[in-house]
C-alpha cells in the first residue's frame, strides 16, 4: 500500500520565482494536512483539507502561500512569489478521520531551498 | 495559547541505556496525544494515548498519559543506535488539528 506521495522531493529556486509542491494523499484518507518545519519553529501546520474542503487555513504565512484540493488524491501548496525565508521541509499528511482517532500519516517532504 | 514542551531537548547516551522523554500540553479541548519518531526523513507514527494511565506498548518502547497532570512520557528501554532520531510530541485538539512540540534529539552511542 503507497504511503503519501510527494513531489518534488528537493526543490532549490531563486527568490521571486513560484514554487508549486505537490501531494497525493493515501487512497481513502478524507484529511489532509501541509506542514512546514523548520529548526528554529519546529513542525507548523500550514493548512488542513477535509473531504477536499479547507478546513483551517490560519497557518498560512501571508497571501504569497495558496493550496488547493481539486480532488481526493491530489493537492497543491504553491508560493508566489518566493523568498528566502521560505526555505524548509514541507510535508504533507493524510489521515482517515474516523471518532477517536486522530493519527495522521507523513508523506516524505519537500526540502525547498530559495536563494 | 495551545502549546506542547518537550523536555530534554537533547539527549545522549549509550546502548543499553533506559531514557525517558516528556512531553507536558496546555490546549483546549484535548483529544489525545500522540508520539511521532523523526529519522532522516518524514515523522512515523509511534503511539496514540486518550485515557489516563494506561500504557501502551511496542517491544522496547513504552508510553504513558496522565491527563490530570497534562503530560505524558515515552520510554525507551535498552536503548539501540537505531532509536537514534527526533522523538515529538502532538497533541490532537478541537477538531482535527494537532499542535507538535518542538522535539528530543535523541542519539544513542556503541
Amino acid at each position: 500500500d503507497a504511503g503519501v506521495i510527494q513531489s518534488p522531493r528537493h526543490e532549490v529556486t531563486e527568490m521571486g520565482q513560484e514554487v508549486t509542491l505537490r501531494c497525493k494523499p493515501i487512497s481513502g484518507h478524507n484529511s489532509l494536512f501541509w506542514y512546514r518545519q523548520t529548526m528554529m519553529r519546529g513542525l507548523e501546520l500550514l493548512i488542513y483539507f477535509n473531504n477536499n474542503v479547507p478546513i483551517d487555513d490560519s497557518g498560512m504565512p501571508e497571501d504569497r502561500f495558496s493550496a488547493k484540493m481539486p480532488n481526493a488524491s491530489f493537492s497543491t501548496l504553491k508560493i508566489q512569489p518566493s523568498e528566502p525565508r521560505d526555505s524548509a521541509v514541507y510535508f504533507c499528511a493524510s489521515s482517515l478521520r474516523l471518532a477517536g482517532t486522530y493519527e495522521q500519516y507523513f508523506g516524505p517532504g519537500t526540502r525547498l531551498t530559495v536563494t | 495559547e495551545d502549546k506542547v514542551v518537550q523536555s530534554p531537548l537533547s539527549l545522549v547516551v549509550h546502548e543499553g541505556d533506559t531514557v525517558t522523554l516528556n512531553c507536558s500540553y496546555e490546549v483546549t479541548n484535548f483529544r489525545s496525544l500522540l508520539w511521532y519518531k523523526q529519522e532522516k526523513k518524514a515523522p512515523t507514527f509511534l503511539f496514540m494515548l486518550t485515557s489516563s494511565g494506561i500504557e501502551k506498548k511496542s517491544g522496547r518502547l513504552s508510553s504513558i498519559l496522565d491527563k490530570k497532570e497534562l503530560f505524558s512520557i515515552l520510554n525507551i528501554t535498552a536503548t539501540q543506535t537505531g532509536d537514534s532520531a527526533i522523538y515529538l510530541c502532538a497533541v490532537a485538539y478541537n477538531t482535527d488539528k494537532l499542535i507538535f512540540g518542538t522535539g528530543t534529539r535523541l542519539q544513542v552511542f556503541p
